[in-house]
């Protein structure tokens, strides 16, 4: 099992600049979710998907952000324009719903915007 | 709102002590996961409690539920170096929500 698969692992950019992560969940999973993590605020839940439909954005913290789950097996988050305040660690994670199993969590992307 | 409150949020301790960490919730729920992540590494799931008075060892480590007081414990025992890591615990209704995590760091 390959596990869940984030790219890039690292990413730099200047702000105003757009900004997409990716992420690939584990086969077979069905519930996928975007999380990031600051030393401010800890992990924070930003997007939930279930079979490919976003079910709760309330996290997304404002238009900034955009998430898609085209298929099963792929997930994109987006930041258009970035900001400073935007740098974290960006991690997806994924689970198989009507499951107890833990969620599997990628090896997420650090993200500075300067 | 699902609240969940660990502490301590720091720990630090020597070698060869006993701690106890503690995870409290604000709605019921008997679906509750310990994590362990590393500086600079992802989260790794450490244990599964899944119904009032569970309990689960691994190691040094062992992780409890009492679903009726909302509160988990993981008990470190003869604490060794390598356990230095944040613990995170998280409550699962609808999704799963964190507690803020204790950064553990065990000295010589």
């Amino acid at each position: 099992d390959a596990g869940v698969i984030q790219s890039p692992r690292h990413e730099v950019t200047e702000m105003g600049q757009e900004v997409t992560l990716r992420c690939k969940p584990i086969s077979g999973h069905n519930s996928l979710f975007w999380y990031r993590q600051t030393m401010m605020r800890g992990l924070e839940l930003l997007i939930y998907f279930n079979n490919n439909v976003p079910i709760d954005d309330s996290g997304m913290p404002e238009d900034r952000f955009s998430a898609k789950m085209p298929n099963a097996s792929f997930s994109t988050l987006k930041i258009q324009p970035s900001e400073p305040r935007d740098s974290a660690v960006y991690f997806c994670a994924s689970h198989r719903d009507r499951s107890n199993q833990p969620q599997h969590f990628g090896d997420g992307t650090r993200l500075s915007i300067l | 709102e699902l609240k969940v409150e660990q502490n301590p949020l720091f720990l630090s301790m020597q070698e060869g002590k006993n701690y106890t960490i503690y995870c409290n919730y604000s709605t019921t729920s008997d679906r509750l996961y310990w994590y362990r992540q590393d500086p600079g590494k992802s989260l790794e799931s450490l244990f599964v409690l899944l119904s009032n008075g569970a309990v689960k060892q691994e190691g040094r480590l062992m992780a409890s539920l009492d679903t009726k007081a909302r509160l988990s414990t993981l008990h470190i025992t003869a604490a060794v170096h390598d356990l230095s890591a944040t613990y995170f615990c998280a409550v699962r209704l609808l999704m799963l929500t964190f507690g803020g995590g204790t950064r553990l760091m065990v000295k010589p």
